[in-house]
Order: C-alpha cells, then sequence, then structure tokens
C-alpha cells in the first residue's frame, strides 16, 4: 500500500548536535507537511512544501529548516537541537486533485529527545 | 493570525452515551474543516470533514456540523464504544493557493464500559 514513512522512529540526542528527520512516500503526492506535537497544544505546522521547488514556513519554523530533494522525500532539519525541540514530529502528504483542499496522510512519527 | 480553539480538553463518558465536541476559529475565509483521531501510539487519521458549503454531515456513528456565521463547528459521536478513546483533533483551512491546516489542541475522550 502506498504510505508516508519517517526516518528515524525515535532519537535520542544531545544539546548543540545537528539532527535530521526524514521523510519519504509512496502516494505520489505533491505537497508534504512537518508538524510538531506536543501535549496540550495539538499539531502545529513547521514547514510546508507544495512542490520541490516551493518550500514555505509555517507558524513555529524558527530553529528549523526543510530540504525538499525529490517529490517523494521531505527533511526536516534542526541546526542545533536545544531541549524544548523535545517533541513528536510528524510527516504528511496530500496532494491537489479535484482541485479542492484534500486529506492529510501523516506519516509514524519520529519521537526526538534533546538532552 | 489565524486560530482554532477546541473544547473541552478532556471527556469522559459511558459506553453508549454520546460525545460532542467543539470548536471554534477565527478566519473568516476558512471553508474546508477536517476531524482527525489519533489512537495511543498512532498516528492522526481523517475520520470526517466538511465544506462550508454544507452544514451538516453523517458517517455512521459520527456527525459533524458547521454554523459559519458563528464561527464554529462541532464533532458528534453517538452511541459510543471503548474503540472510540482517541484523541481527536479538529482543524480549519482555506481552500486554494497556499491553503493550509490550523489545528485545534486536542480533545481526550476516554470511554468507559
Amino acid at each position: 500500500d502506498a504510505d508516508v514513512t519517517q526516518t528515524p522512529r525515535n532519537r535520542i540526542t544531545k544539546t548543540g548536535k545537528r539532527i535530521m528527520l526524514e521523510c519519504s512516500q509512496t502516494k505520489g503526492h505533491d505537497r508534504m507537511y512537518w508538524y510538531r506535537q506536543d501535549p496540550g497544544l495539538g499539531l502545529r505546522l513547521i514547514y510546508y512544501s507544495f512542490d520541490v521547488k516551493d518550500i514555505n514556513k509555517g507558524e513555529i519554523s524558527d530553529g528549523y529548516s526543510v530540504s525538499r530533494q525529490a517529490q517523494a522525500k521531505f527533511s526536516l532539519s534542526l541546526e542545533s537541537a536545544i531541549p524544548n525541540q523535545t517533541a513528536l514530529y510528524f510527516c504528511a502528504t496530500s496532494d491537489t486533485s479535484g482541485g479542492f483542499y484534500n486529506e492529510q496522510f501523516f506519516g509514524p512519527g519520529t519521537r526526538l529527545t534533546v538532552l | 493570525g489565524e486560530n482554532v480553539e477546541q473544547h473541552p480538553s478532556t471527556l469522559s463518558v459511558q459506553e453508549g452515551d454520546s460525545a460532542v465536541i467543539k470548536c471554534t476559529y477565527s478566519d473568516s475565509a476558512s471553508n474546508y474543516f477536517p476531524w482527525y483521531k489519533q489512537e495511543l501510539g498512532k498516528r492522526p487519521q481523517l475520520i470526517i470533514d466538511i465544506r462550508s458549503n454544507v452544514g451538516e454531515k453523517k458517517d455512521q456513528r459520527i456527525a459533524v456540523t458547521l454554523n459559519k456565521t458563528a464561527k464554529h463547528f462541532s464533532l458528534h459521536i453517538t452511541e459510543t464504544q471503548p474503540e472510540d478513546s482517541a484523541v481527536y483533533f479538529c482543524a480549519a483551512s482555506r481552500s486554494g493557493g497556499y491553503n493550509k491546516l490550523i489545528f485545534g489542541a486536542g480533545t481526550r475522550l476516554a470511554v468507559h464500559p
């Protein structure tokens, strides 16, 4: 089945380290998103990309960067990790078929702990 | 900025009772309102959505209502079952162009047998 996958699924790192979270999809969707989930705060958008040449900041982009290497791959980087970036990170995809906003499909999540 | 408020943050019901979760949104141009369910340790998954050209949509035991004048929408679950226990997120979005979902903070629903 077409799916959205994330690697790693769990990561523990130290303050100041650079870390990359990767997302791949076999759904053939053009749009990809990175969210952060914290208890009581819901899902907050970090970055989103509507095609390989299009990158947009979300509501909480500070401290993060992204790269859309191909239509199927969208990676999130923390250049210098800090403890308050400890969270559950989700990648999601959607397509533009039908000309209206479509369902977002989420990956399984990456649990990141910054010590 | 754009904002979606969701209430209550936690909800506990007895099996067979109904559950209602309410959301309000700030962007009057929003016209797409999905609801996602996230079971413990799992990814969020869409359970129902509504677009602004309709006021209500049903799918078996779940329904969503929309009041665009008041800028609020609600999820209704009837005849709740233990497997309905999860965190539910509402969201709102405009369509076209750089549309993106703004999520509520979530409601943790517990259905007790």
